[in-house]
């Protein structure tokens, strides 16, 4: 099984920050790796897939702010402006190999 | 557009079986990538299983001996059974929809069902 693991566990930043979030790959997964929004009481929400594609016909648009990159085993979500409602926990998920897995998650918390 | 919504008993015993319905209006469920997903408190997404063109369906292999999901196209509703349940399976229970071409991509989600396992 793939273990991803992401860091950091916590990103205290303020609105208007940048926010780089990591996630790391227990092996090559070429870049079958999305990345999902998740806030208290809801279900994650799509926002980038196949590492740096943002989601398209999801129920919201994703906005232009959210950028993917990287391959292999080395991934990163950057949130260029921070919006008060980017604040939220973010998962690394990969679909190289099933199963397929996900990561901790990255909370980004409001400084 | 699409909707999922999970139903099912909130409260299942050790060693009992959690069963679950997820019922699909929108798109048919004999279209795209079907899935069961639970989260238990605190902790990331976990992956129980996937199923495409009603019948082809592929489980998590820590959970395949327990596992069970099948589709009624007449009702347009897919559904998950888990036997021998302790408190670990203690999770909220997503059903979900992914793309018509690519495995393991989650785009719809339903809300969400919580189960608890406890006597």
């Amino acid at each position: 099984e793939i273990v991803l693991t992401q860091s950091p566990a916590t990103l205290s930043l303020s609105p208007g920050e940048r926010a780089t979030l990591s996630c790391r790959a227990s092996q090559s997964i070429s870049r079958h790796l999305a990345w999902y929004q998740q806030k208290p009481g809801q279900a994650p929400r799509v926002l980038i897939f196949d590492a740096s594609n943002r989601a398209a016909g999801v129920p919201v648009a994703i906005p232009a702010r959210f950028s993917g990159s990287g391959s292999g085993t080395d991934f990163t979500l950057t949130i260029s402006s921070l919006e008060p409602e980017d604040f939220a926990v973010y998962y690394c998920q990969q679909r190289s190999s099933w199963p397929w897995t996900f990561g901790q998650g990255t909370k980004v918390e409001i400084k | 557009q699409v909707h999922l919504q999970e139903s099912g008993p909130g409260l299942v015993k050790p060693s009992e079986t959690l069963s679950l319905t997820c019922s699909v209006s929108g798109d048919s469920i004999s279209d795209f990538y079907w899935s069961w997903i639970r989260q238990a408190p605190g902790k990331g997404p976990e992956w129980i299983a996937y199923f495409y063109n009603s019948g082809n369906t592929n489980y998590h292999p820590s959970l395949k001996s327990r596992v069970t999901i099948s589709a009624d196209t007449s009702k347009n509703q897919f559904s998950l059974k888990l036997s021998s349940v302790t408190a670990a399976d203690t999770a909220v229970y997503y059903c979900a929809r992914g793309t018509a071409a690519v495995a393991g991509i989650l785009v719809f989600w339903g809300q969400g069902a919580l189960v608890t396992v406890s006597s």
